[in-house]
């Protein structure tokens, strides 16, 4: 079974500091993964994509991908109190368009 | 449309009823996708449309579940005799055939069923 796996957290930052939220897949041939974001009763909506091993940044949104251990990270920089949200790590699983979600991480931003 | 839409916000029904939910993709997005998110869950996949092809159906949990969507826009989930683990979020989400891996969700339906 082709799955996505996080912990589920809570995962607790003051404010300021770097939030580093970690996800591995099994789908080997997996090769495009997303971070969404989701806050409390509102709809999932995408942070990042990455499709390439190393590093994407984007404002203070890093995405890091190694293919080679099957993991996927998002670090967030300079963490806000708005931040606070789960964070869902999803790959779009290999030969196909079905994409698999993880259980997604909470993360608590303190001020 | 503006984004993607979905009907009713809430759905609360008794047990054994069946219940229609609609999503209204963004206009010209040819995939959608239904997921499913109980109460503090990741979201499960349940089917798949793309295009005029034949649907991925393998995350239907029961053959009480099932979709349909008309001339590539409007897609109805139907869920069958309801069960009181059926209670979730319905969220639906669709992309466009050139960036197909990036989806925007609706704001989901609360089914409760009580």
């Amino acid at each position: 079974q082709k799955e996505v796996e996080q912990n589920s957290g809570p995962l607790s930052v003051p404010e300021g500091a770097i939030a580093s939220l970690n996800c591995t897949y099994s789908d080997r041939g997996s090769q495009s993964f997303f971070w969404y974001r989701q806050y409390s009763g509102k709809s999932p909506e995408l942070i990042m994509f990455i499709y390439s091993n190393g590093d994407k940044e984007d404002g203070r949104f890093t995405a890091q991908l190694n293919k080679a251990s099957q993991y996927v990270s998002l670090l967030i920089r300079d963490s806000q109190p708005s931040d606070s949200a789960t964070y869902l790590c999803a790959a779009l699983t290999s030969g196909g368009f079905k994409t698999i979600f993880g259980a997604g991480t909470r993360l608590f931003v303190k001020a | 449309g503006a984004g993607v839409s979905q009907s009713p916000s809430n759905k609360v029904t008794e047990k054994g009823k069946d219940v229609e939910l609609r999503c209204d993709p963004i206009s010209g997005h040819t995939a959608l996708y239904w997921y499913r998110q109980s109460l503090g869950q990741g979201l499960e996949f349940l089917i798949y449309f793309q295009g005029n092809s034949a649907p991925d159906k393998s995350g239907l949990p029961s053959d009480r579940f099932s979709a349909e969507r008309t001339g590539g826009s409007v897609s109805t989930l139907t869920i069958q005799r309801t069960q009181q683990e059926d209670s979730a979020v319905y969220l639906c989400a669709s992309s466009s055939t050139r960036a197909q891996e990036t989806q925007y969700f609706g704001p989901g339906t609360r089914l409760l069923v009580l």
